[in-house]
């Protein structure tokens, strides 16, 4: 398997704009989780699905922000307006639960820059 | 609830010198625990985990951890830095209520020569 597909890797923006980053999951995982690295806060988990279905949206920022996983390969998390202090790495991760708690396999990360 | 805590945001060894980087955990339910190792502009990569069978915990590229419930700790050591060692180090918890982590604020490693 290719592991955690995320794109763009990179993405400039001006302010205001809309931006959707994705994410295509490891194969055959059932957990999707969205994180987001900044230097001040670290690593924050925004959202996490199971079987497609959003389980914990707590971390979402604010009203700006969104997700949706349309079916077990695919995932959107989308800024709407983008502001500069949205500006981050954005991590997607999956996993899946078996009889013993695995890891999440991470992708390489959307480095988002709104201007 | 769960959280972890990093003593230390940076941490500089010797190349060959010993390396320890230190975690500590919160968890109301049995943890399960996690080393990432984060490479400039790369994803997280998992080093080892901790799953509830031995304590003593061995991972890639020579780390180990030792999951002390008694200190609530989940230490990172490695006998020997070497310079390819130089990276930021996450400790991550998760309990039964899927798979969702908990990361600490990070250390950073460098391994002057």
């Amino acid at each position: 398997d290719a592991g955690v597909i995320q794109s763009p890797r990179h993405e400039v923006t001006e302010m205001g704009q809309e931006v959707t980053l994705r994410c295509k999951p490891i194969s055959g995982h059932d957990y999707l989780f969205w994180y987001r690295q900044t230097m001040m806060r670290g690593l924050e988990l925004l959202i996490y699905f199971n079987n497609n279905v959003p389980i914990d949206d707590s971390g979402m920022p604010e009203d700006r922000f969104s997700a949706k996983m349309p079916n077990a390969s695919f995932s959107t998390l989308k800024i709407q307006p983008s502001e500069p202090r949205d500006s981050a790495v954005y991590f997607c991760a999956s996993s899946f639960r078996g009889k013993v708690n695995t890891e999440a396999f991470f992708g390489q990360g959307t480095r988002l820059t709104v201007v | 609830a769960q959280s972890v805590t990093q003593l230390g945001s940076h941490v500089s060894v010797s190349e060959g010198a010993l390396v320890l980087l230190r975690c500590n955990y919160s968890s109301s339910v049995p943890p399960y625990l996690f080393w990432y190792v984060q490479y400039p502009n790369q994803g997280l990569q998992l080093l080892l985990k901790y799953t509830s069978a031995a304590t003593l915990v061995k991972g890639i590229n020579g780390f180990e951890a030792e999951f002390k419930k008694s200190e609530t700790s989940f230490h990172l050591t490695k006998p020997s830095a070497h310079m390819s060692d130089a990276a930021e180090y996450f400790c991550a918890v998760s309990g039964r209520a899927g798979n969702m982590l908990t990361f600490g604020g990070g250390t950073r490693l460098m391994v002057k020569p």
